[in-house]
């Protein structure tokens, strides 16, 4: 099946450094990607939808100057965490939109840690 | 905003129990649903969706799901659970097709 990548798959930073997290459909291309936060036992939390070409849409209570979106081809997104708090530490998952299927895939999620 | 419940936070069974799952949603028009699986380290993958159609959805693994337009409800079921049926269990919404809502997952601990 279709296979989402993301790298890194975990990382550790310090506080108040920026971490960059990179999604890719290896096998298909995806106008739409996703971005979700996963706390411990709970369930993801859409973040911002990530298009191709223009803006990425934040959900609301989500900082856009926070959280930097680039969907700069259509099989690259990245979301880079900026200024980094250990607030932040969570696991950030990303899925994309097969354009042709429409179907969507998810990644295997990056666990970032801030000290 | 929309919103998905899942009333079952934690559940345990025994192999070869039936299962059913929870799953209510808040939207009174057109939803596509959905149920993903998570293994422990893994990342979700697809159990089964409705679109349309027979409101009986089968997935992968011996699961199915019943969309209830009435109750907004769609319940995931498997006759016999298996040991490797331990997992969290998300079900999820999408309107638009876009953004995907998802609920606060449940998960399911199969003892053999």
């Amino acid at each position: 099946g279709a296979v989402v990548s993301q790298h890194p798959s975990w990382v550790i930073c310090k506080s108040g450094t920026s971490v960059k997290i990179e999604c890719r459909s290896l096998d298909f291309q995806a106008t739409t990607m996703f971005w979700y936060r996963q706390f411990p036992k709970q369930s993801l939390m859409l973040m911002a939808t990530s298009n191709e070409g223009s803006k990425a849409t934040y959900e609301q209570g989500v900082e856009k100057d926070k959280f930097l979106i680039n969907h700069a081809s259509l099989t690259l997104s990245t979301l880079t965490v900026t200024s980094a708090h250990p607030e932040d530490s969570s696991f950030y998952i990303c899925s994309a939109r097969d354009d042709v299927s429409g179907e969507l895939f998810f990644g295997e999620g990056s666990r970032l840690t801030v000290l | 905003a929309q919103s998905v419940s899942q009333h079952n936070h934690h559940v345990i069974l025994s192999e070869a129990a039936s299962l059913e799952l929870g799953c209510n949603y808040s939207y009174g028009g057109t939803v596509n649903l959905f149920w993903y699986v998570q293994y422990p380290g893994q990342h979700l993958q697809l159990l089964l969706k409705y679109f349309s159609g027979d409101p009986l959805v089968k997935g992968i693994k011996g699961f199915e799901a019943e969309f209830i337009k009435s109750k907004f409800s769609f319940n995931l079921r498997k006759p016999s659970v298996q040991w490797s049926d331990t997992a969290e269990y998300f079900c999820a919404v999408t309107i638009t097709g876009n953004q995907f809502y998802f609920g606060t997952g449940t998960s399911l601990t199969v003892i053999p």
